[in-house]
C-alpha cells in the first residue's frame, strides 16, 4: 500500500500562475482533506470531501478550488497564485466513522515568487 | 470557540527527561482528541488519541492526560529519547460526521543526548 501520495514534492510558481496539486490514496477512504502548514500556525483546513462528488470549504478556502470525481483522487487547484499561498500543503484521508485516524501524505512545498 | 491553543511553541529536554505539551480548547462539542507527530520532510502521523470520557491514556512511553472540566489535555513523553525529536500537534475533532480536525499550533521538541 502506498497510502496517500502527493505530487509534486516541490514547486516554484510565479505570481498569477496556476497549478494543481495532486493527491491520491489507495486505502479506499471516503473522507479526504487538504491542509496548509505555515510556521507556528499548525495545520489549517482548506477543503474537505466526505465522498466522491461532495466537497466543502474548510477554514481557509479563499484562492483554492477542489474536485472529487473519484474516491481515490482529490486534487487542489490554485488559479491565480499569490505570495500568501507560499506554504507546505498536506493531503490526508480517513475511512470515516468512529475514531479512525487521518493518514497524511508527505506534502508539497510550494513557493510563489 | 473553534480554536485549540497549544504550548509551549518549543521545548528542549535532556535524554531521559519528561517533556510535557499542553493544549486547551473552548468548544465542549469536540469529541475526540488526537496527537500527531511530525518529522522533518514528512507528513504528520497519529501518535495517540483520547476520548473526553477518559481521564488518561497510555501507549508505551506516551501518555495523554485529559481534564474535561478545565477543557485541557496534555501529552507526556516518559524517558524521552533523541529519536523523539519532532514537532507535535494536538488536535480536536469538531464533527464525527466529517472527521474535521482543528489543530494546535505545534510544539517543536528537541531531546538532547
Amino acid at each position: 500500500n502506498a497510502g496517500v501520495t502527493q505530487t509534486p514534492k516541490f514547486r516554484i510558481l510565479k505570481i498569477g500562475q496556476s497549478m494543481t496539486l495532486q493527491c491520491a490514496q489507495d486505502m479506499n477512504h471516503n473522507y479526504m482533506y487538504w491542509y496548509r502548514q505555515d510556521p507556528g500556525m499548525g495545520l489549517k483546513l482548506i477543503y474537505y470531501s466526505v465522498g466522491a462528488g461532495i466537497t466543502d470549504k474548510g477554514e481557509v478556502p479563499n484562492g483554492y478550488n477542489v474536485s472529487r470525481s473519484t474516491t481515490e483522487d482529490f486534487p487542489l487547484r490554485l488559479e491565480l497564485a499569490a505570495p500568501s499561498q507560499t506554504s507546505v500543503y498536506f493531503c490526508a484521508s480517513t475511512r470515516g466513522g468512529g475514531n479512525q485516524p487521518q493518514h497524511f501524505g508527505d506534502g508539497t512545498r510550494l513557493s510563489i515568487l | 470557540q473553534q480554536q485549540v491553543k497549544q504550548s509551549p511553541q518549543s521545548l528542549i529536554v535532556q535524554k531521559g527527561g519528561i517533556p510535557i505539551i499542553n493544549c486547551a480548547y473552548e468548544n465542549t462539542a469536540f469529541d475526540y482528541f488526537p496527537w500527531y507527530q511530525q518529522f522533518p520532510g514528512k507528513g504528520p502521523a497519529l501518535l495517540i488519541a483520547i476520548r473526553p470520557d477518559v481521564s488518561e491514556k497510555k501507549e508505551g512511553r506516551f501518555t495523554i492526560s485529559f481534564n474535561k472540566s478545565a477543557k485541557q489535555f496534555s501529552l507526556h513523553i516518559m524517558d524521552s529519547q533523541p529519536g523523539d525529536s519532532a514537532t507535535y500537534f494536538c488536535a480536536a475533532r469538531s464533527s464525527s460526521n466529517t472527521g474535521k480536525l482543528i489543530f494546535g499550533q505545534g510544539t517543536t521538541l528537541q531531546v538532547k543526548p
